[in-house]
């Protein structure tokens, strides 16, 4: 079974321009999680998908970020205009159910660098 | 807001020695996860403590749940070269299904 993909692997770009990071979760996976690192703190929570449903997007810093999960399968986290605080690792994670007790598994991160 | 706590932020250790790292949530949690991030790499599920008081015990690894559901602790005995990596804990709070991440323990063990 193949395990949460993401790209680009990596992405430098500069200050003001746009970057659109993709996430490919878990096959029959409902539940899609976007989480970033930034400057070597700590990993926090951006927003959960359920299916293509927006369920929580408390964590989205700002409105220059947007995500997108059109037909509940990939999703998508745009980036316009980006910034020099944006530098950071973004994780996409999935779970089946997305109970309180559900593992949820992780994709290897896109490590973006705005300079 | 509710946070989870996690020192130290890093240790070194001589190969052989043990190793601890701690995490203290503001408040009650449903249950904790660890994950290990190889350097470069992503965060891998280790495990999941969810009744407290919990101790569950993978080989050379002990994590522990306290009574409240509030802290949590891994312990690695007789650290190898192979446990180097950043070790995080994972909190998920009452009714929550994102997991709020401590900022992890950098772990560099010497040869």
């Amino acid at each position: 079974e193949a395990g949460v993909t993401q790209f680009p692997s990596h992405s430098v770009i500069e200050k003001g321009q746009t970057v659109t990071l993709r996430c490919d979760p878990i096959s029959g996976h409902d539940n899609l999680y976007w989480y970033r690192r930034v400057m070597g703190k700590e990993i926090k929570f951006l927003l959960h998908f359920v299916k293509e449903s927006k369920q929580d997007e408390s964590g989205m810093p700002n409105n220059r970020f947007l995500a997108e999960r059109t037909g509940g399968t990939y999703s998508t986290l745009k980036v316009q205009p980006a910034e020099l605080e944006d530098s950071g690792v973004y994780f996409c994670a999935s779970s089946q159910w997305g109970h309180s007790r559900e593992t949820q598994y992780f994709g290897p991160g896109t490590r973006l660098l705005v300079l | 807001g509710q946070q989870v706590m996690q020192i130290p932020q890093y240790q070194h250790v001589q190969e052989g020695e043990d190793f601890t790292t701690y995490c203290n949530s503001s408040t009650t949690l449903s249950n904790i996860q660890w994950y290990k991030q190889r350097p470069g790499g992503h965060p891998v599920f280790l495990i999941q403590l969810v009744k407290s008081g919990e101790v569950k015990k993978q080989k050379r690894l002990t994590f522990q749940f306290g009574e409240a559901k509030k802290n949590s602790s891994l312990h690695i005995t007789a650290t190898q070269t192979t446990d180097v990596g950043t070790y995080f804990c994972a909190g998920r709070f009452l009714s929550a299904r994102q997991l709020t991440f401590g900022s992890g323990t950098q772990l560099t063990v010497l040869p």
